[in-house]
């Protein structure tokens, strides 16, 4: 059964740094990841996927990389603004399937002014 | 307006009355999903459809039913609500064939009492 799990469960950065979110999950036989972003109250929206076969994935100011072989993934978001401030979350998928969808919990990301 | 909707956006029924929420996509997805949102567990699949009428199961489907007569239409129907079944449900569709990338509603959100 896939399992994602997301470190830190919630951070709080400055405007303008550049930072890290974290996605592990546990079956790394998937053929592709999800990043969505969720503002409070709000329906999830898509920010990247990522393919098994591409290493990272890029829009805008948020990168995402995949490393299969050790089940990680990665959310860079550069130069983050306030606008930035939401809950971050990461699925992969399960069951051999490219759609059901497992999610991690989240990471509550908070960027002050 | 084209995208996926989702009705009512808040439901308050009492335990053992039958509740449906509806769902519904303009873009002609193939794969539609319903996925329910709690603390502590996060986004939990519920159901999902390949095409109309075809629907299968996820991960927590027991007290649910659900039927796809058409393509853009995706009703969950809560047979005899309970109270574990308070929740926020979130509807997604996908084009998968094209891309995996799911497409989330804006959610309902359904108190049991």
């Amino acid at each position: 059964k896939q399992e994602v799990t997301q470190i830190p469960a919630a951070l709080s950065v400055p405007e303008g740094e550049n930072l890290v979110l974290n996605c592990s999950f546990t079956d790394s036989a998937i053929y592709n990841l999800q990043w969505f972003r969720q503002d409070p109250g709000k329906g999830l929206t898509s920010l990247l996927l990522i393919q098994s076969s591409q290493r990272e994935q890029t829009s805008g100011r948020l990168n995402a990389s995949l490393d299969k072989s050790s089940g990680r993934s990665t959310l860079y978001i550069a130069a983050s603004q306030p606008g930035d401030s939401a809950t971050y979350l990461c699925a992969a998928p399960s069951g051999g399937s490219n759609y059901k969808l497992t999610f991690g919990k989240g990471t509550l990301l908070t960027v002050n002014p | 307006d084209a995208g996926i909707t989702q009705s009512p956006r808040y439901k308050i029924t009492e335990t053992g009355r039958q509740v449906t929420l509806m769902c519904h996509q303009t873009w002609s997805h193939s794969y539609m999903f319903w996925y329910r949102q709690d603390l502590g567990h996060g986004l939990r699949l519920i159901y999902y459809s390949a095409a109309a009428d075809i629907t299968d199961k996820g991960e927590v489907p027991d007290g649910y039913v659900v039927s796809r007569s058409k393509t853009e239409n995706f009703p969950l129907t809560l047979e005899s609500a309970t109270r574990s079944q308070t929740s926020v449900y979130f509807c997604a569709s996908s084009p998968l064939r094209d891309s995996p990338q799911q497409f989330f509603g804006p959610g309902t959100r359904l108190t049991v009492l």
